[in-house]
């Protein structure tokens, strides 16, 4: 099973920052099938980004994926009010497919 | 649009099954394009995938949930359910059903999901 570490565990920033979110596997992801979901309190996840870097359907450009192999990021190039949430990873490369842990994204 | 809804009890008894149904609108699960799947949220914690069946009834199961898992589907009603079994209360959690393309497990529809609590 591939394990994915996620950091930090929290963010804190203030609105129209930059954001910058990891995520690691514990083997490599060689096929780039890493996905990016957006939580909010009470609410289902939202799919971000799927292929490490393809934004899903309706999802802002300030929203980018990067990375391959073990190592991934999220960046936010500048956070609106409604961005301070949960940011989950999950990759789709191997089975059972698993999320990271998760990394909160705090109002500063 | 696609929309998923989750229901069923909100309280089991620990040793008992657990059984959820999903109702999908805006499109049919007997597409063939969709793996249909279910995830679950512990408390305060992180996302956990439980398994996927697509139309023709083939399935996937999480081998850490296997052993008490079921899941099917009715086509003619649209639906996909879950049944897990011997419950405890390490299955409390909210239980999303959601979409995921064929060969891309990745997750593109949630339902709101649903709260189920293990407890005498």
């Amino acid at each position: 099973e591939i394990v994915l570490t996620q950091s930090p565990g929290t963010l804190s920033l203030s609105p129209g920052e930059r954001a910058t979110l990891s995520c690691r596997a514990s083997q490599s992801l060689t096929t780039g099938y890493l996905a990016w979901y957006q939580q909010k309190p009470g609410q289902a996840p939202r799919l971000l980004i799927y292929g490490a870097s393809s934004r899903a359907t309706g999802i802002p450009d300030r929203f980018s994926g990067s990375g391959s192999g073990t190592d991934f990021s999220l960046t936010i190039s500048r956070l609106e009010p409604e961005d301070f949430a949960v940011y989950y990873c999950q990759q789709y490369g191997s089975s059972p497919w698993t999320f990271g842990q998760g990394t909160k994204v705090e109002i500063k | 649009q696609v929309q998923l809804q989750e229901s069923g009890p909100g309280l089991v008894k620990p040793s008992q099954t657990l059984s959820l149904t999903c109702s999908v609108s805006g499109g049919s699960i007997s597409s063939g394009l969709y793996y249909w799947s279910w995830i679950r949220q512990h408390p305060g914690k992180g996302l956990e995938y439980i398994g996927y069946i697509y139309y023709t009834g083939s399935t996937y199961y999480n081998p850490s949930l296997k052993s008490r898992l079921s899941i099917s589907v009715d086509t003619s009603k649209n639906q996909f359910s879950l049944k897990l079994s011997s419950v405890t209360a390490a299955d409390t959690a909210v239980y999303y059903c959601a979409r995921a393309r064929t060969g891309y497990v990745y997750f593109d529809s949630w339902g709101q999901g649903t709260l189920v609590t293990v407890s005498s």
